[in-house]
């Protein structure tokens, strides 16, 4: 598995509910980016890590958003009290370093519907 | 703010085909441009970029010319085959934060044999 890996591929939850969504970056890659892509759009930045810190949450849309990366490899998106708007796929992606030449390696996303 | 604008699909051809897939952008500055695509069952993986003005991105038989008159950057293949049915997503980002992709809303292309 050289590859970015997401888990789980797939979450339905009801309204209201804790959910929590896994990405595993390549090994090596010091920097990590969740994008969030709803039905008929394009993936939209919703935070990037450098090593463990948050360099830039920008794009989380709310505080019910919140991700971590305690030892700077694995990072988890965490999402409160989800809402029907919620649901989309979610995407992890990393880079060796700040991606200054814009390549990102994405893995395959996890889709959450929120019934 | 920064947009990216895409033509909308499906784009369905016969295999050997000419593609051009229709992009433009809005951005304050020079942003950087890219072509991304998914495959089926995949992740999005990088197919091509340009950095400045009147550079040319190549990769796989696919092109595209970053084009600062026309705020273009539009996707062309000479003859298209069944595997590259996927979909393509222009995105743009600006040098003050490289990480933050902008996308289009993609664009599906089906080849038909």
């Amino acid at each position: 598995g050289a590859g970015v890996s997401q888990t789980p591929s797939n979450k339905v939850t009801e309204k209201g509910k804790y959910v929590e969504l896994r990405c595993d970056p390549i090994s090596g890659h010091t920097a990590l980016y969740w994008y969030r892509q709803s039905l008929g759009q394009g993936p939209e930045f919703l935070i990037y890590f450098q090593g463990t810190g948050a360099a830039d949450d920008s794009g989380l849309p709310n505080d019910r958003f919140f991700a971590v990366r305690p030892e700077g490899s694995v990072s988890t998106l965490k999402i409160q009290r989800t809402e029907r708007g919620d649901s989309a796929v979610y995407l992890c992606a990393s880079s060796a370093r700040t991606a200054y030449t814009g390549e990102l390696f994405f893995g395959e996303g996890s889709r959450l519907t929120v019934l | 703010g920064d947009s990216v604008t895409q033509m909308e699909g499906p784009v369905t051809l016969s295999e050997e085909a000419f593609l051009t897939i229709n992009c433009t952008y809005t951005a304050t500055g020079y942003p950087s441009l890219f072509w991304y695509v998914q495959y089926p069952g995949e992740g999005l993986q990088l197919l091509l970029k340009a950095t400045k003005a009147d550079d040319k991105g190549s990769n796989k038989g696919f092109e595209a010319t970053y084009r600062k008159e026309t705020t273009s950057f539009h996707l062309e293949k000479g003859s298209v085959q069944v595997s590259d049915s996927a979909v393509y997503f222009c995105a743009l980002s600006r040098g003050d934060s490289s990480y933050k992709l902008i996308f289009g809303s993609g664009t599906r292309l089906l080849v038909r044999p």
